[in-house]
């Protein structure tokens, strides 16, 4: 079964530092990585995208991707109280038949205290 | 551009009624799938739709059934309803294309609830 693991939290993390969220997934063959942040009682928006080893930022949000280790990690900088959320991390295991369907990890809480 | 909307927003329903959920994707998307999000859980996928073909069903039962329409609108029915369908049922469209990331867009959400 292919799985995503994320630590359900929450973390605790004061304004202005750095929240770092961690995912890892089993399937190996996976492509195509996500992460959504989601407000409670609201659906998930898409934050970032990565499909290639290494590090891709956009403004405050960095992920990372290590293909090799199975691991996905976004780095939220400067942290804001608007970042209090939940995390979901996302996977397109590789299914070969060309269905783009996403798996999702439990999703990791984020509180940014003032 | 349009984003992708649901409706509708909320619902109550009794065990063993039906149920339509809509959605429309996304400007210049052709792709939809749809999602079962229970309560501290994350989405879990129940299908998706390509050019109005079923493309690709996670671990749901056949009483989940969907539709999608020349202009890649969507349905997603579900028959004989259980209180464990009690849910936020999410419609993500897309537009894949080979070799580029399939980022998922989703809508507001329908919140089921199953009495």
């Amino acid at each position: 079964q292919k799985e995503v693991e994320q630590n359900s939290g929450p973390l605790s993390v004061p304004e202005g530092a750095i929240a770092s969220l961690n995912c890892t997934y089993s399937d190996r063959g996976s492509q195509s990585f996500f992460w959504y942040r989601q407000y409670s009682g609201k659906s998930p928006e898409l934050i970032m995208s990565i499909y290639s080893n290494g590090d891709k930022e956009d403004g405050r949000f960095t992920a990372q991707l290590n293909k090799a280790s199975q691991y996905v990690s976004l780095l939220i900088r400067d942290s804001q109280p608007s970042d209090s959320a939940t995390y979901l991390c996302a996977v397109i295991p590789y299914s070969g038949a060309g269905s783009y369907q996403l798996t999702f990890g439990k999703g990791t809480k984020l509180s940014v205290i003032p | 551009e349009t984003g992708v909307t649901q409706s509708p927003t909320h619902l109550i329903k009794t065990r063993g009624q039906q149920v339509t959920l809509r959605c429309s994707s996304q400007s210049g998307h052709n792709t939809v799938s749809w999602y079962q999000q229970a309560l501290g859980q994350g989405p879990q996928f129940i299908f998706q739709y390509y050019r109005e073909e079923e493309n690709g069903r996670g671990n749901f039962p056949p009483r989940f059934s969907g539709l999608q329409f020349p202009n890649y609108s969507s349905e997603l029915n579900v028959n004989a309803l259980e209180l464990d369908d009690s849910a936020l049922y999410l419609c993500a469209s897309s537009s894949p294309s080979p070799g580029v990331v399939n980022e998922q867009f989703f809508g507001p959400g329908t919140r089921l609830t199953v009495l």
